[in-house]
């Protein structure tokens, strides 16, 4: 497609439950980021891809969070065990290269009740 | 490490300028900023690379200092479509590879 696709654009679960979140890049975008923004906050980081290494896991805020990227194109954000404080939009986010653009997804609205 | 960005809101009147600043406490390879609307995602206003460069985008313009690991952000004769969430996205890391750390954002109203 023409930018980054995200689905599904708003999940509800309940607290317990696992989610999966998938993003789909830019074709030929090799760097891959995963954000989580909570209502009114900043941008969180939470993993990072090059290709489909994953270089820096520091961001996931708990083993409860996982990530992979296959072919380096599609990746999905598994979320084991919801809490109500995993509640936020989760954005994805891909570029080119080092240096230049990244374009953001419409993002994932994560509700857990 | 998140850069740190200030003010954390202002409010102009169209026509007004604006400085926002963003710092670090880690060495930068580049400085990334966006602007984020109301419910919608993030857009890129422009990158910084290392070198003190001053790059402009239409009334918007900003300078990357290295060696003060600050950026700040230039607006000029505000209009009210500058309304939003500023957010400045510092790359850094080791290894070979770097990251983008954002920091809280920084909005900002442009009213009539």
């Amino acid at each position: 497609g023409a930018g980054v696709s995200q689905s599904p654009s708003n999940k509800v679960t309940e607290k317990g439950k696992d989610v999966e979140l998938r993003c789909d890049p830019i074709s030929g975008h090799t760097a891959l980021y995963w954000y989580r923004q909570s209502l009114g906050q900043g941008l969180e980081f939470l993993i990072y891809f090059q290709g489909n290494s994953a270089p820096d896991k520091s961001g996931l805020p708990s083993d409860r969070f996982s990530a992979e990227r296959t072919g380096g194109s599609v990746s999905t954000l598994t979320i084991q065990r919801t809490q109500q404080e995993d509640s936020a939009v989760y954005l994805c986010a891909s570029s080119l290269a080092r240096n230049t653009e990244a374009f953001f997804g419409q993002g994932t609205r994560l509700t857990v009740v | 490490q998140q850069p740190v960005q200030s003010p954390q809101a202002v409010i102009l009147r169209e026509g007004e300028d604006a400085v926002i600043n963003c710092s670090s406490s880690k060495a930068l390879y580049s400085v990334h900023w966006y602007r984020q609307k109301h419910g919608e995602a993030p857009v890129f206003l422009m990158i910084l690379l290392k070198g003190g460069e001053q790059k402009g985008h239409e009334k918007i313009s900003a300078s990357f200092n290295e060696k003060k690991q600050q950026s700040s952000l230039y607006l000029t004769a505000s209009q009210l479509s500058y309304s939003g969430t500023y957010f400045c996205g510092t790359e850094w890391g080791s290894g070979g590879y770097q990251k983008v750390t954002f920091g809280t954002g920084t909005k900002l109203q442009v009213i009539p």
